[in-house]
Parts: C-alpha cells; structure tokens; sequence
C-alpha cells in the first residue's frame, strides 16, 4: 500500500523557470491537500482539493496553480519561480471528516537560485 | 488571528523517563487536536486525535489532554526511547468555509538519549 507518492524527490530551478510538482494516492481519499513547510514556520496550506474538479486556495496560494482532474492526482504548478519558493513540499490527503488523519507523501525539496 | 505554540527548543531527556510536550494556542477554539511525529526527510506521521470534549486520550505509551479552558494540550511519552526521538507537531482543527481547516504548530524537537 503506497499511500501518498510525491515526485521529484528533489529540485534546483533557476529563477523564472516552471515546474510541476506529482503527487498521488491510492487510498480514494476525496480530500487532498499541498502544505509547504519552511524552518521555524510550521506546515502552511497553500491549495486543497475536496474532490474532483474542486479545488480552492489555501494561506499561501501565490505563485502556484493546481488542478484536481482525477480522484487520485493532484499536481501543484509553479510557474516564474522565485527564491521565496525554495522550500519542502508535502502532499498529502484524507477522507475529509472531522479530525480524520492527514496522510503525507515525503515531499519534495525544491531550491530556487 | 490564531496563534499556535510549541517549545521552539528541543527537549532532551534520558530513556526511560516521560517526555511532555506542549501546545499552547490563541484566537481559536478548534473543534478538535491532532498529534504528528515527523522523522527528517519524512512527511508528518499522525499519531492521536483528541476531540474538544475529551479530556484524555491515550495510545500505548503515547497519551494527549486538551484543556480547552487553557487553551493547552500536553503529549506524554512514557518510557521513551532512543526510537522516539523526532520532532512532534501539533494540529488544530474544525471546520471552516466549507472543508475541515487543520492548522499546524511549528513542532517541537525531541532528542531521547540512551
């Protein structure tokens, strides 16, 4: 059982250049979610997905893009890459009731210069 | 707007004795808490949830309160171990404009040593 896979691993992107970042899961969960995570910060969300088809912004959502075309997938877009977007990303899902668990991929490190 | 806490420091401790661990927050009455354990390199791992009309929660050696009068929970790990060392986050929780809002502290670093 894989849960939530997060690919690339990891990526250095020059100033301006665009990237996608995968996630997936195989546990049908509706609800999916992108956090970025910087030191001393605490996980911020930056987009959510409560199904297919929906998606909505989080705290942070500037700078990023996702869709949600499938129950599975769940890519998030950065487009004109900046150095504040150096960060750790993480993916991760839940079946969306109250207090249900979050369920996180890996992340993916991502350096901008 | 809300505020969540935890010891920015790390907390070490010998093996065999109870680490405590708090959370502390401000501006929010969440309708429940949750607790992560996330390794480096790793995404968060959940571990308890505790609803905002529990009082104790336990899991193991693991154990949760939440004191919605002090705005406040405590994690307990009894008899750690050097396997336990890691950083713990905390989460609030409740529903918000439609979808249940999970908000994270910044974690605390816990370092058992043998």
């Amino acid at each position: 059982n894989a849960g939530v896979t997060q690919t690339p691993k990891f990526r250095i992107l020059k100033i301006g250049q665009s990237m996608t970042l995968q996630c997936t899961q195989d546990m049908n969960h509706n609800y999916m979610y992108w956090y970025r995570q910087d030191p001393g910060m605490g996980l911020k969300l930056i987009y959510y997905s409560v199904g297919a088809g929906i998606t909505d912004k989080g705290e942070v959502p500037n700078g990023y893009n996702v869709s949600r075309s499938t129950t599975e997938d769940f890519p998030l877009r950065l487009e004109l890459a900046a150095p504040s977007q150096t960060s750790v990303y993480f993916c991760a899902s839940n079946a969306g009731q109250g207090g249900s668990p979050l369920h996180f991929g890996n992340g993916t490190r991502l350096t901008v210069t | 707007s809300q505020k969540i806490e935890q010891n920015s420091e790390a907390l070490n401790i010998q093996e065999g004795k109870t680490a405590t661990l708090t959370c502390n927050y401000t501006n929010y009455s969440p309708a429940y808490l949750q607790w992560y354990r996330q390794d480096p390199g790793r995404g968060p791992v959940f571990l308890l949830l505790i609803r905002e009309n529990e009082k104790e929660k336990r899991k193991e050696r693991l154990k949760v309160t939440f004191d919605t009068t002090l705005k406040q929970s405590l994690f307990h790990i009894t008899a750690s171990q050097p396997a336990d060392s890691a950083t713990y986050l905390c989460a609030l929780g409740g529903e918000s404009g439609g979808y249940q809002k999970v908000t994270f502290g910044t974690g605390t670093k816990l370092q058992v040593i043998p």
